[in-house]
């Protein structure tokens, strides 16, 4: 079956510091790829998403790029800030008009000042 | 306005009680999930219904069941609560279009259950 795995965390950087959170997938057809961001005491949001090879998702400094070559989907952040300190999710949904996400365990990040 | 809204924010009860939970969408989804979330934060897949039509439900007692009045409403009852039902339960919704591709999901802010 379709899976997604990415880094273990806890992920802790310091203000300005690069970040890259890997994850990888495993899918039988082709899928759309997602980054959630889940901040203390909220629910999950949408960070950025790619629906196609070599496809970019951005938002808000973060960026991820679709590897169909590498079945990969890492985001990265050129300079992260205390703000970013969060639970980040990756996730897939097959394009087969499939109802089902699955994510990845969760990457939390910390950031410090 | 709140996207997608569930109540209550915190529930704590006994084992052997039966409790609700409420959701509601102002999206115009056509498709809403219940999912939950552990202490670990890894997040389970529980039910999805699309246009009020069952359409996902994974392994889950069948001490929970979900109910879909209409499309913009998803409810979750669970029967004879146990300690291990103790979880965050998030509701989310989205558009789907059957055949091609489903979008993105939007998430409720969680439901935080405590089960004594």
């Amino acid at each position: 079956g379709d899976s997604v795995t990415q880094m273990e965390g806890p992920v802790t950087l310091s203000e300005e510091a690069f970040l890259t959170i890997n994850c990888t997938y495993t899918a039988t057809g082709y899928p759309s790829l997602f980054w959630y961001v889940q901040y203390p005491g909220e629910g999950l949001q949408l960070l950025l998403k790619a629906t196609k090879a070599d496809d970019k998702g951005s938002n808000k400094g973060f960026e991820a790029t679709y590897r169909k070559e590498t079945t990969s989907f890492h985001l990265e952040k050129g300079s992260v800030q205390v703000s970013d300190s969060a639970v980040y999710f990756c996730a897939l949904t097959e394009n087969t008009g499939g109802f089902k996400t699955i994510f990845g365990a969760g990457t939390r990040l910390f950031v410090k000042a | 306005d709140t996207a997608v809204s569930q109540t209550p924010k915190y529930l704590v009860t006994q084992m052997g009680n039966d409790k609700s939970i409420k959701c509601e969408q102002n999206l115009g989804h056509d498709t809403m999930y219940w999912y939950k979330q552990d202490s670990k934060k890894f997040l389970k897949i529980m039910f999805s219904y699309n246009n009020k039509e069952l359409i996902i439900n994974e392994t889950v007692p069948n001490r929970f069941s979900p109910k879909s009045p209409d499309k913009a409403h998803l409810n979750l009852h669970i029967n004879s609560l146990e300690l291990g039902d103790s979880a965050v339960y998030f509701c989310a919704s989205s558009r789907s279009r059957p055949g091609t591709q489903t979008y993105e999901q939007y998430f409720g802010p969680g439901t935080r259950l405590t089960v004594t």
